[in-house]
């Protein structure tokens, strides 16, 4: 078993739509929760930095990190066509510096 | 800020060579991490540099290397290469380890 999975869907959403992305995980020493965008042929780019159990929001992006269940989600709200890529939620324990990636999910907001 | 800058974008080689890596960090970062990045198996952690030390290493051969300079640039080596080292080998930049910011990979393929 993964230590962090992800649904890799395909989700195709119309535009405007709230967008829904999860991650579960089963290692209780992970503390840190990143949410990645990668776009075909490009490196990650960094979303979302989280620590604590609660939500974050920037702009139209919201992360939800619930440790008690081992389960972070990704909302994104007024989904835009450009937001069509793949996401991945990546973690890592408190003192090691190394990324655990979820599998990704692959997004599609259709205009 | 320049992003994360990794040289060459793509590169062609054959089993058995050789081939070197490179990477320059956003300005003043100085811990970089390299992930190998396949369909397969997702994004893999390769190994982390801080202050020119290797601080963590991922689940990889020998044949896999790297090293950091003074100035905070890396390079990641691998020897013998094998048909399964093709992939996309992202270098992430962060200042402390903590938030990490991708390049936009080299892409290898091992004929």
């Amino acid at each position: 078993q993964k230590e962090v999975e992800q649904d890799p869907g395909p989700l195709s959403v119309p535009e405007g739509a709230i967008v829904s992305l999860n991650c579960t995980y089963s290692n209780s020493a992970f503390q840190y929760f990143m949410w990645y965008r990668q776009y075909s042929r490009k490196g990650p780019e960094l979303l979302m930095y989280t620590y604590s159990s609660g939500n974050k929001e920037d702009g139209r992006f919201t992360a939800q990190v619930d440790k008690s269940s081992k389960y972070i989600s990704l909302f994104i709200r007024d989904s835009q066509p450009s937001d069509s890529a793949t996401y991945l939620c990546a973690m890592r324990r408190g003192s090691a510096r190394q990324l655990t990636f979820g599998s990704g999910t692959q997004l599609t907001v259709l205009p | 800020k320049a992003g994360v800058t990794q040289t060459p974008r793509y590169l062609i080689k054959t089993r058995g060579q050789q081939v070197t890596l490179s990477c320059s960090p956003i300005s003043g970062h100085r811990s970089v991490s390299w992930y190998q990045q396949t369909p397969g198996q997702g994004l893999q952690f390769l190994f982390e540099y801080f202050s020119e030390t290797q601080r963590n290493k991922g689940n990889f051969p020998g044949r896999f290397s790297g090293r950091q300079f003074s100035n905070s640039r890396s390079e990641m080596n691998v020897s013998t290469l094998e048909l399964g080292d093709s992939a996309l080998y992202l270098c992430a930049s962060s200042p402390d380890g903590n938030e990490q910011f991708f390049g936009p990979g080299t892409r290898l393929t091992v004929l």
